[in-house]
């Protein structure tokens, strides 16, 4: 299993960025998929789920609006399309996999993460 | 402030049993599956503990998780120098369906 995320960078406030993650190594249709991040030197905050089929998608508050996730089982990825970004989304950001087929916070699997630093 | 409320700090030295709490309410962990993840320096979480208690494998018997009622609890016993990580709790939450985190524990190897 791998799951490899890129796009990450410096974005100016109230900027836009889009976040990949490439999943190989599974069968990427029979897994949700979550995004999870971490400010520096600070814990875990959950963003957002998506299940298999994209069916039920959810948000963290903190997000809500500004963020839309999406995957494309073809292609084996699932993106994050982060707009209105303020200093506080300043993070790494994780991709997930979870075998779950509703909301949850079972990930057995994590990427390595992909900065985003929001400054300007 | 984190929902879910884990002490900020342990430690135990070698061969000792150490313990990690996590509280929450009746709309994430009375409710809901806990997990618990591990995070070794500078690198990413590790599913350590899921369902409250199972552990996947490749994770030794000697991590273990249990929950009663609004909280539940990481043990550590034969406390290793590789344990020392930070340790995160974190369950669904019915009312604001989402997930929640606890605020992390270091745990330190004297």
């Amino acid at each position: 299993v791998q799951l490899v995320e890129s796009g990450g960078g410096l974005v100016q406030p109230g900027g836009s960025l889009r976040l990949s993650c490439a999943a190989s190594g599974f069968t990427f249709t029979d897994y949700s998929m979550g995004w999870v991040r971490q400010a520096p030197g600070k814990g875990l905050e959950w963003v957002s789920f998506v299940t298999s089929t994209s069916a039920d998608i959810y948000y963290a508050d903190s997000v809500k609006g500004r963020f839309t996730v999406s995957r494309d089982n073809a292609k084996s990825s699932v993106y994050l399309h982060m707009t209105s970004l303020r200093a506080e989304d300043t993070a790494l950001y994780y991709c997930t996999r979870s075998p779950t087929s509703g909301g949850s916070c079972y990930y057995d699997y994590w990427g390595q993460g992909t900065l985003v630093r929001v400054s300007s | 402030q984190s929902v879910l409320t884990q002490p900020p700090s342990a430690s135990g030295t070698p061969g000792q049993r150490v313990t990690i709490s996590c509280s929450g309410s009746t709309s994430n962990v009375g409710t809901n599956y806990v997990y618990w993840y591990q995070q070794l320096p500078g690198t990413a979480p590790k599913l350590l503990i899921y369902r409250n208690h199972q552990r996947p494998s490749g994770v030794p018997d000697r991590f273990s998780g249990s929950k009663s009622g609004t909280s539940a609890s990481l043990a550590i016993s034969g406390l290793r120098s590789e344990d020392e990580a930070d340790y995160y709790c974190a369950a669904w939450d019915d009312s604001l369906s989402g997930v929640v985190f606890g605020g992390g524990t270091k745990l330190t190897v004297l």
